[in-house]
């Protein structure tokens, strides 16, 4: 089956340290994306990446670290200078070469700082 | 600068009933609009989408109605289920690009 896989599905950590987020996706997609949702904000847009070993700062870079080595993943650091990361991750890919092709969504990781 | 304002934040209705959701954006380069529905614990995933050269489109029982002059579009849901009980978000991008930009979200209860 085609599509993007997120883990883990729950991520606690405790104040001060980095934690890292997987996306993975094998629908052979050039672009992905890392939302943050938080309840009443909507999707706010992270980090996003056209093409491997380039990625772009969305809209609240601060804090979030970001590598594409691979066409297929796109992981997510949170480094300890994210003030208040406790929300629900969200993953996306889309086919850049063929239009506004939707953006397909991973099913998330909920990070709860303790 | 939100890009996509969308209303209500909430919304009940009752079985059967029409479920609407409103969606107005600034930009008029703007030139695909898809709306997301998304259950509780879940990744969002489309359920429509619509260019501005139609004014409506219609899959089922979901209607995108689209009003390019007053920069509006909006999702009608007829005959709503409990089933359709999920938040909807509404988004723009534009043609050639890759970024979206999401409405705040409308958490949708259809009451049995």
């Amino acid at each position: 089956d085609g599509g993007i896989t997120q883990s883990p599905k729950y991520l606690f950590r405790k104040e001060g340290q980095n934690v890292t987020l997987s996306c993975e996706q094998n629908l052979n997609h050039d672009a992905m994306y890392w939302y943050r949702q938080d309840p009443g904000q909507g999707l706010r847009l992270i980090y996003y990446s056209q093409i491997v070993n380039d990625f772009q700062k969305g809209d609240i870079a601060e804090g979030y670290s970001v590598s594409r080595e691979k066409k297929e993943s796109f992981p997510l650091t949170v480094t300890s200078a994210q003030k208040n990361p406790t929300a629900f991750y969200l993953c996306a890919s889309s086919a850049r070469d063929r239009g506004p092709d939707t953006q397909y969504f991973g099913p998330g990781t909920r990070l709860t700082v303790l | 600068q939100q890009q996509v304002k969308q209303s209500p934040q909430s919304l009940i209705v009752q079985k059967g009933g029409i479920s609407i959701i409103n969606c107005a954006y600034e930009n008029t380069a703007f030139d695909y609009f898809p709306w997301y529905q998304q259950f509780p614990g879940k990744g969002p995933a489309l359920l429509i989408a619509i260019r501005p050269d139609v004014s409506e489109k219609k899959e089922g029982r979901f209607t995108i109605s689209f009003n390019k002059s007053a920069k509006q579009f909006s999702l009608h849901i007829m005959d709503s289920q409990p089933g359709d009980s999920a938040t909807y978000f509404c988004a723009a991008t534009f043609y050639t690009g890759n970024q979206f930009y999401f409405g705040t979200g409308t958490s949708l209860t259809v009451i049995p």
